[in-house]
């Protein structure tokens, strides 16, 4: 099992630009997620998907969109990239269980907007 | 508002040292208290914690809850470079997970 994937590894971007980040998981789990991690700033979750067929806002979800394609894959779009959107992005996915949900991340994506 | 506060921001210990990591929450709808390792890539999972006072352990780490002080702490005992790394709590509430900033390990040999 590859557990969570992610493409691209790396990414520049000039300001204006778009592009799509792209996440699959194969554990069967039902929801994803998308955060952004910045220097001293812990991970800040940006949209999830606590189910296929729906998303929600996190709390830093300005200037990006999700698509829930199918159970296994979930995409961040970034319509007119800006350098504060500079960021190592992760995806991760869950599996709801009694308690709350360990979720299992990709390995980054790292975006730099110039 | 809700919040996760780690502390310290960072700490530098030698080789054999014992460390203790701290967390304290605010959260609304709390469901657990997750750990996490992160070493330059995607954090790993750690523990999970749901209720006060049952110790977690795996090899020379252990975490403990209080849900009525609202913190947790994390302890690495007989540290070795390998423990280097950011360790990361995570409140889970409504099923989203709310991360402190982080303690920055550096074990020295």
């Amino acid at each position: 099992n590859a557990g969570v994937t992610q493409t691209p590894k790396f990414q520049v971007l000039k300001t204006g630009q778009s592009m799509t980040l792209q996440c699959a998981q194969d554990m069967n789990h039902n929801s994803m997620y998308w955060y952004r991690q910045d220097p001293g700033m812990g991970l800040r979750l940006i949209y999830y998907s606590a189910s296929e067929g729906t998303t929600d806002k996190g709390e830093v979800p300005n200037g990006y969109n999700v698509s829930r394609l199918n159970k296994r894959e979930f995409s961040l779009r970034l319509e007119s990239a800006a350098p504060s959107q500079t960021s190592v992005y992760f995806c991760a996915s869950s599996e709801l269980v009694q308690g709350g949900n360990e979720q299992f991340f990709g390995p980054g994506t790292r975006l730099t907007v110039l | 508002e809700d919040k996760v506060v780690q502390s310290p921001l960072s700490l530098v210990v030698h080789e054999g040292d014992t460390v203790t990591l701290n967390c304290s929450y605010e959260v609304t709808n709390f469901r657990s208290l997750l750990w996490y390792k992160q070493e330059k890539k995607a954090p790993t999972f750690l523990f999970m914690l749901t209720s006060s006072g049952i110790e977690k352990k795996s090899g020379r780490l252990s975490s403990i809850l209080d849900k009525k002080e609202l913190f947790s702490i994390l302890n690495i005992t007989a540290t070795q470079t390998g423990d280097s790394a950011v360790y990361l709590c995570a409140v889970n509430s409504w099923g989203k997970l709310q991360f402190g900033a982080g303690t920055q390990v550096v074990v020295t040999p």
